[in-house]
């Protein structure tokens, strides 16, 4: 399973667009990137997922660049409300019985 | 999307007790479900893998005697945590992929259970 690496923390204030990058350099060819949410004393929710490119759904955006060694999570407009933990996912598609390994994940604090 | 339940949400036990806490996927079949626990500003760590019908896969450093996991059907997962101890507080989550759901590696977590063992 590739290893990743993300900022520890960031803080940003309402209305602003919040990017958080995740680094995956060891990153497999069948790889599938996937983020999560997770408020506190909650479980983790799933917010997007792409192998290449841009994805974009209702909640965010996410960029692949074409080495595929980082992607970006991109929330446009943040509120209170998207004050959480996110992680950054890197794992093979298929097989129901691949596991997930999260890595520390970045604490992001919105502000009024 | 899919829906995972546990409970109960929060316990609280004296030393030496068993819990058990259960997972159930409430509209997809999971042949696959995964138990995690959370320490307070800590990240999730993979306690073991639940296979439906056979033994589960713990991962190192999980005691397999002290974190007793069943999982008897395609929507329910228990794990029984055996003479708990004080250290053995923590947030338990449990995960399920979607047995139809093959194409990608997106799984469903439950609301998790808080464990508090006094």
């Amino acid at each position: 399973l590739a290893k990743t690496t993300q900022p520890i923390s960031m803080d940003s204030y309402e209305g602003q667009e919040v990017n958080i990058t995740c680094s995956h350099n060891n990153i497999a060819t069948n790889d599938y990137i996937t983020w999560y949410q997770q408020f506190p004393s909650q479980g983790p929710r799933f917010i997007i997922q792409g192998y290449k490119t841009k994805v974009t759904n209702e909640v965010a955006s996410l960029f692949i660049p074409a080495d595929r060694k980082s992607s970006t999570l991109s929330l446009p407009r943040v509120s209170l409300s998207d004050t959480a933990v996110y992680y950054c996912l890197v794992g093979p598609p298929g097989s129901s019985a691949s596991k997930i390994i999260f890595g520390s994940g970045t604490r992001l604090s919105i502000r009024p | 999307g899919a829906v995972v339940s546990q409970h109960p949400s929060r316990v609280i036990c004296k030393s030496g007790t068993s819990v058990k806490i259960e997972c159930r996927s409430l509209d997809f079949q999971a042949t696959t479900m995964f138990w995690y626990r959370q320490f307070p500003k800590q990240s999730l760590m993979l306690m073991a893998t639940s296979n439906e019908g056979s033994k589960a896969t713990y991962e190192q450093g999980v005691e397999k005697d002290k974190f007793l996991i069943n999982h008897a059907s395609l929507t329910l997962s228990t794990l029984t945590v055996t003479s708990a101890h004080p250290e053995d507080s923590s947030f338990y989550i449990c995960s399920a992929r979607d047995r139809a759901g093959e194409g990608y590696n997106e799984q469903f977590f439950g609301p998790g259970t808080r464990l508090t063992v006094l």
